[in-house]
């Protein structure tokens, strides 16, 4: 079974661009989760997705923004780049309910 | 106080010692606790999922929970340089809720 796919895998942007990152989940998970990693604060908690709805939001300000479509892939998008932006993005899809979540290999954002 | 707490490290050991990660946490609402391996350059992959108090083995890997200290162990038998990555810890209150992470602990098995 095919895993999490992100695109692109690397992506360099400059200040106070616009970026969207894709995943496409496995087949059959509704639910799709987006973190931020950095080596300072660890895996922070952006947004999950469930049937094109938000279902949990974490504390990141609304220049980071998502969206679910009708097939489960997710789009995350964050406007006016800033330097503290640089970070591994990771998804994570499941299912729904408890079930277990599964990684994709992360979209790495260098902002210059 | 933070919801997960997870010694950063890093950690170094010689091939073969028996390793011990953990996490504590606050909430005693959570209910579903998880391990996570990444290696340099990857997403997490899930090692180990459990959801009560007591002790789960798969080959050379056992978590551990004890819920009335709201503490939670990885332990690594036999170690071995492919073991060599990050570990965090996860947990969540379960239906709906998000994960909640450690911030990871660098591993690094010295043949």
């Amino acid at each position: 079974k095919a895993g999490v796919t992100q695109t692109p895998r690397y992506l360099i942007k400059t200040r106070g661009q616009q970026v969207t990152l894709s995943c496409s989940p496995i087949s059959g998970h509704r639910s799709v989760s987006w973190y931020q990693q950095t080596p300072g604060q660890g895996l922070q908690f952006l947004f999950e997705y469930f049937s094109e709805t938000q279902r949990n939001k974490g504390n990141f300000p609304g220049r980071f923004s998502g969206r679910q479509f009708s097939n489960s892939r997710s789009e995350m998008n964050v406007s006016t780049l800033e330097l503290g932006d640089s970070a591994l993005y990771l998804c994570a899809t499941k299912r729904g309910g408890t079930d277990t979540q599964y990684f994709g290999p992360g979209t790495r954002l260098t902002v210059l | 106080q933070k919801e997960v707490e997870q010694d950063p490290g890093p950690l170094s050991v010689p091939e073969g010692a028996i390793v011990s990660l953990n996490c504590t946490y606050s909430n005693s609402a959570f209910q579903y606790f998880m391990w996570y391996r990444q290696y340099s350059r990857k997403g997490p992959e899930l090692l180990m999922y459990t959801y009560s108090s007591g002790n789960k083995e798969d080959g050379r890997f056992t978590a551990q929970v004890d819920k009335s200290s709201k503490y939670i162990s990885l332990f690594i038998r036999d170690s071995q340089p492919s073991d060599s990555a990050t570990y965090l810890c996860a947990i969540s209150q379960g239906g709906s809720e998000k994960l909640v992470f450690g911030k990871g602990m660098k591993l690094t098995v010295n043949p």
